[in-house]
Formats: C-alpha cells, sequence, structure tokens
C-alpha cells in the first residue's frame, strides 16, 4: 500500500536553533499533505495544510513564521521549526491524501527542545 | 469548519465484554469517517471507517455505525482482548484537500 515516510524520527534540538522535518510519499504524488502536533495524553491538532507549489493555510493560533512549511514537490513536504523553545517539544505528524482519497500517516517524528 | 467530539475520554471493560465509543460532528459536508488506533509514541492506525453512502461496517470484531441525520458515529469493538487497550480517535473529513478533524481520543483500557 502506499507510504508516507517522515524523518527524523527523533529528534533532540537546543533552545534558539531551527529543526527541519521531512514527510516523502513514496509511492504517490500528494499535492496536499497536512501537518499535526500532537502532546502527550492529547489529540492530533492540525496546524497547517501544505500545498504543493503554494503557500500552507495555517491553522488558527500557529505561527507560519515560526512553523516553516515548504512543498517543493509532489513526494516532499517539509516543516521547519524555527527559534525553537521547550515548549515546542511534542510530536510531530504528517499526513497525505492519495488520489484514491486514502489518508495515510508518516511514522511522526518526537522533537525536544533542551 | 468541522468540530468533532468524541465520547468517553476513557473507558474500562473486562476482557470479552464489548466497548462503545461515540463521536459526533458538525460539518454536514463531511463523508468520511475513519477510526485510528494509537500506541504511545507511534503513528494513528486506521482500524475501520465509514462512508456516507452507508450506515454501517463491521470487519471481524470491530464495526462502525454512521448517523448521518444526528451527525454520529460509534466504533464497536465486540469480545474485547488485553491487546485492543490502546486510544482510539475518531475523526471527520469531507473529500478534496481537506483534512482530517480528530476527536479528543479515548483511552480504552481491557482488563484481563
Amino acid at each position: 500500500g502506499a507510504v508516507v515516510s517522515q524523518h527524523p524520527s527523533w529528534v533532540i534540538c537546543k533552545s534558539g536553533t531551527s529543526v527541519k522535518i521531512e514527510c516523502r510519499s513514496l509511492d504517490f504524488q500528494a499535492t496536499t499533505m497536512f501537518w499535526y502536533r500532537q502532546f502527550p495524553k492529547q489529540s492530533l491538532m492540525l496546524m497547517a495544510t501544505s500545498n504543493e507549489g503554494s503557500k500552507a493555510t495555517y491553522e488558527q493560533g500557529v505561527e507560519k513564521d515560526k512553523f516553516l512549511i515548504n512543498h517543493a514537490s509532489l513526494t516532499l513536504s517539509t516543516l521547519t521549526v524555527t527559534s525553537a523553545h521547550p515548549e515546542d517539544s511534542s510530536f510531530y505528524i504528517c499526513s497525505a491524501r492519495s488520489l484514491g482519497n486514502t489518508i495515510y500517516f508518516g511514522e511522526g517524528s518526537w522533537l525536544t527542545v533542551v | 469548519g468541522e468540530n468533532v467530539e468524541q465520547h468517553p475520554s476513557t473507558l474500562s471493560v473486562q476482557e470479552g465484554d464489548s466497548a462503545v465509543i461515540k463521536c459526533t460532528y458538525s460539518d454536514s459536508a463531511s463523508n468520511y469517517f475513519p477510526w485510528y488506533k494509537q500506541e504511545l509514541g507511534k503513528r494513528p492506525q486506521l482500524i475501520i471507517d465509514i462512508r456516507s453512502n452507508v450506515g454501517e461496517k463491521k470487519d471481524q470484531r470491530i464495526a462502525v455505525t454512521l448517523n448521518k441525520t444526528a451527525k454520529h458515529f460509534s466504533l464497536h469493538i465486540t469480545e474485547t482482548q488485553p491487546e485492543d487497550s490502546a486510544v482510539y480517535f475518531c475523526a471527520a473529513t469531507h473529500s478534496g484537500n481537506t483534512p482530517l478533524v480528530f476527536g479528543k481520543g479515548t483511552r480504552l483500557s481491557v482488563i484481563a
């Protein structure tokens, strides 16, 4: 079946630095990908919709200058957490909708900011 | 936009009993309702889904029902087993470039 791959699975970074998370659709083209954040014991909260070749659409309350999203190709979207702070520590996960309208999730990325 | 409510937030059942989790949605345009099982630190795993042209769907011990008029859908797990213990999320979306909107989740504990 279709696969969405996310990298890295785990990342630790220092406060003030930036970290990039990649989301790839391995065997289908995804014009749209979605980025979610999940804090411990909470649900998946949509951060933004990533659109290939155009600007991402951010949910209310999500800072677009802090969470940079780039969807430069039909198989790759990246989320860059800039000037990371400890409160940005979370589980970040992407998803992509295939042409058949099935939704696939990446493996998720644990970010710890120290 | 879509809003999905999920109840209960926690559920404990004895092994072999049934478990029912209920969700409501607000957007009448939503037409796809998946259920996910998530273990700690892992991606959500799709366990069953239903589309708006169907009222009920069953896959072995798992079933989902949908009431479009009332805008609610439910997950039913029969003959529960300890390995069913996990967090379950309902979600709703409609076709096109729209994201899944998740409920807050239900932590199911199956007691042996």
